[in-house]
């Protein structure tokens, strides 16, 4: 079956630590998305990427960086100037950027040790 | 900067009780809106969406959804609940087909058996 594979579930850094959440999608679809969820204030995206090698800043960007090498990957690092990092990862794509979000992935959870 | 709000943060009504789901957004041209369910450990999936045409969109498992423009409103409603309507519910707004798009913070909606 076809989906987006997030991985790892559960992820713990320490501070000053570069952390790398992935995702991976077999779908084909063009455009992939990074959203972070904090409690009460639903999804707030990251980055996104509307085709390979090309990726774009979302809402809340400082602190993250993304690649796009693949079209059917799109790591997000967490670097050790996002200082508020706890949170749940989403990843999300699309057919194309004109399109909402069609397939999310399970998530990962980033905790501060 | 377009906004989207959820009135309720928490919602508990018992089965076969009648669900009404408010969101509201900010931006005031051309949208396109969604409604989007979490359930417990489970993906986020799409819902409903509206893009044009009649304002009250039908959507998966009896869910419906108004869109009233002058309200800048785009409710959520069900007739008759079920236990295993048991989630978290997002509205989401995209302006321009598929820009910008931004989901409000979530409505936890708990149903008694």
């Amino acid at each position: 079956d076809g989906g987006i594979t997030q991985s790892p579930k559960y992820l713990f850094r320490k501070e000053g630590q570069n952390v790398t959440l992935s995702c991976e999608q077999n779908l084909n679809h063009d455009a992939m998305y990074w959203y972070r969820q904090d409690p009460g204030q639903g999804l707030r995206l990251i980055y996104y990427s509307q085709i390979v090698n090309d990726f774009q800043k979302g809402d809340i960007a400082e602190g993250y960086s993304v690649s796009r090498e693949k079209k059917e990957s799109f790591p997000l690092t967490v670097t050790s100037a996002q200082k508020n990092p706890t949170a749940f990862y989403l990843c999300a794509s699309s057919i194309s950027r004109d399109h909402q979000p069609q397939h999310f992935g399970d998530g990962t959870r980033l905790s501060i040790l | 900067a377009q906004s989207v709000s959820q009135h309720n943060h928490h919602v508990i009504l018992s089965e076969a009780a009648s669900l009404e789901l408010g969101c509201n957004y900010s931006y005031g041209g051309t949208v396109n809106l969604f409604w989007y369910v979490q359930y417990p450990g489970q993906h986020l999936q799409l819902l409903l969406k509206y893009f044009s045409g009649d304002p009250l969109v039908k959507g998966i498992k009896g869910f419906e959804a108004e869109f009233i423009k002058s309200k800048f409103s785009f409710n959520l409603r069900k007739p008759s609940v079920q236990w295993s309507d048991t989630a978290e519910y997002f509205c989401a707004v995209t302006q321009n087909y598929g820009q910008n798009f931004v989901f409000g913070p979530g409505t936890r909606l708990s149903v008694l058996p």
